[in-house]
């Protein structure tokens, strides 16, 4: 069984600052984990991934992530928030190794104010 | 390529009326998905499709749902009869490979019944 946990629904910043969306899995086997954004109106886009390789993950637009087993968290991080990351954002969790159904976590909503 | 495409991108409806949510996939994926999306239950996979075929149905929520997928480049879902409880975003997904990471989403279609 797995389950993915989203801390906020809702998180502000300024531009400029960092970013900080919490992720919490649980797996009862080994996890491949990932990180999505949605902006308005639009699908689904892959940010990054961890599959068992570099716990510390770098993905696009300057974002990255790291997986902690002994905390079962990866926390999506951002030292600078800028304007068009304000979208919602999905933790998801799979059983590693291509086992195919995927958890999603509620999404948390990332608010940039000027 | 225009990536996956989604039709209607609304869809306002009355309870009981059958509902057809229309997704053409990328050209050579051999995966397809439907993905249904509430602010109660976030993101679920309800059903997937390999080389046309339905492989796991497991979260098609009950007979008023069915998927179809006739040929390589078009699928259906259709809800019939409809109830306001169906109302959610529904996303269409495809891919070349059966991982999460690798699928591409399109637009989705925003379903409202009255």
């Amino acid at each position: 069984a797995q389950s993915v946990t989203q801390l906020d629904s809702h998180v502000s910043v300024s531009e400029g600052t960092p970013v900080l969306l919490r992720c919490n899995y649980s797996s009862s086997y080994s996890p491949s984990l990932f990180w999505y954004v949605q902006h308005p109106n639009k699908g689904l886009q892959l940010l990054l991934k961890y599959t068992s390789a570099a716990t510390l993950v770098k993905g696009i637009n300057g974002f990255e992530a790291e997986f902690k087993k002994s905390e079962t968290s990866f926390h999506l991080t951002k030292p600078s928030a800028h304007m068009s990351d304000a979208a919602e954002y999905f933790c998801v969790v799979t059983r590693s190794g291509g086992s195919y159904i995927p958890t999603f976590g509620r999404g948390t909503s990332l608010i940039v104010h000027p | 390529d225009a990536g996956v495409i989604q039709s209607p991108r609304h869809e306002v409806t009355e309870m009981g009326q059958e509902v057809t949510l229309r997704c053409k996939p990328i050209s050579g994926h051999d995966y397809l998905f439907w993905y249904r999306q509430t602010m109660m239950r976030g993101l679920e996979l309800l059903i997937y499709f390999n080389n046309n075929v339905p492989i796991d149905d497991s979260g098609m929520p009950e007979d008023r749902f069915s998927a179809k997928m006739p040929n390589a480049s078009f699928s259906t879902l259709k809800i019939q009869p409809s109830e306001p409880r169906d109302s959610a975003v529904y996303f269409c997904a495809s891919s070349l490979y059966l991982k999460v990471e690798t699928q591409y989403f399109g637009p989705g279609t925003r379903l409202l019944v009255l």
